[in-house]
């Protein structure tokens, strides 16, 4: 079956740092570009950074820019998200996709506080 | 950045009833804009990618069309589990950005 499955989240103060995980099985991983989107309680999906399988390509989100970053082991068929100097308005579920395209593959997410 | 704009926001339907959605981008994505539906407390679901083709495992009530600006997502008969929110995608450019959301409610 394919699948990813995220862990890492929780409540952080801000300015606070957490780093998501995103193990992904049943499909083979270092083909394809991996991605992180977001969503904020009640609101519509972000798009925040992207991956290429050889990590040649790398994308952020302005949003994001200099306080997030991507990065995958392939051997180990993950993809992590370093998140830094955190703020209130980063609090949201955070998605792990695969995507050629459309996502055709999502996590179930991890969610992310920030509040002091 | 491509902007993406779903109409309607929101919209009371009743089971059986013909739906459309639509989904306007700030310049031409050709064919690149793909449907997702998400119910509440789950992840998206890919149901329609570029434009037209139906996912895997879709029910054949759900069909897209459009190209260029402008893109449509009808459910001919809807069915009670409809309820949800629909979100366009378009992938011709990063960010890949989404549009709003459309919410059904039934």
């Amino acid at each position: 079956e394919v699948q990813l499955v995220e862990s890492g989240g929780g409540v952080v103060k801000p300015g606070g740092s957490l780093r998501l995980s995103c193990a992904a099985s049943g499909f083979t991983f270092r083909n394809y570009n991996m991605n992180w989107v977001r969503q904020a309680p009640g609101k519509g999906l972000e798009w925040i950074s992207s991956l290429s399988s050889s990590t040649t390509f790398v994308y952020y989100a302005d949003s994001v820019k200099g306080r997030f970053t991507i990065s995958r082991d392939n051997a180990n068929n993950s993809l992590y998200l370093q998140m830094n100097s955190l703020r209130p308005e980063d609090t949201a579920k955070y998605f792990c996709a695969r995507a050629r395209g459309a996502v055709d593959v999502w996590g179930r997410g991890t969610m992310v506080t920030v509040s002091s | 950045e491509i902007v993406l704009t779903q109409s309607p926001d929101f919209q009371s339907v009743t089971p059986k009833e013909k739906v459309t959605i639509t989904c306007r981008a700030s310049q031409s994505i050709g064919s690149s804009l793909h449907w997702y539906q998400q119910k509440p407390d789950q992840s998206p679901r890919l149901l329609i990618n570029y434009a037209s083709q139906s996912f895997s495992g879709v029910p054949s009530r759900f069909s897209g069309s459009g190209s260029g600006t402008e893109f449509t997502l009808t459910i001919s008969s809807l069915e009670p589990e409809d309820a949800a929110t629909y979100y366009c995608h378009q992938s011709t450019s990063l960010p890949g950005t989404f549009g709003q959301g459309t919410k059904l409610d039934i």
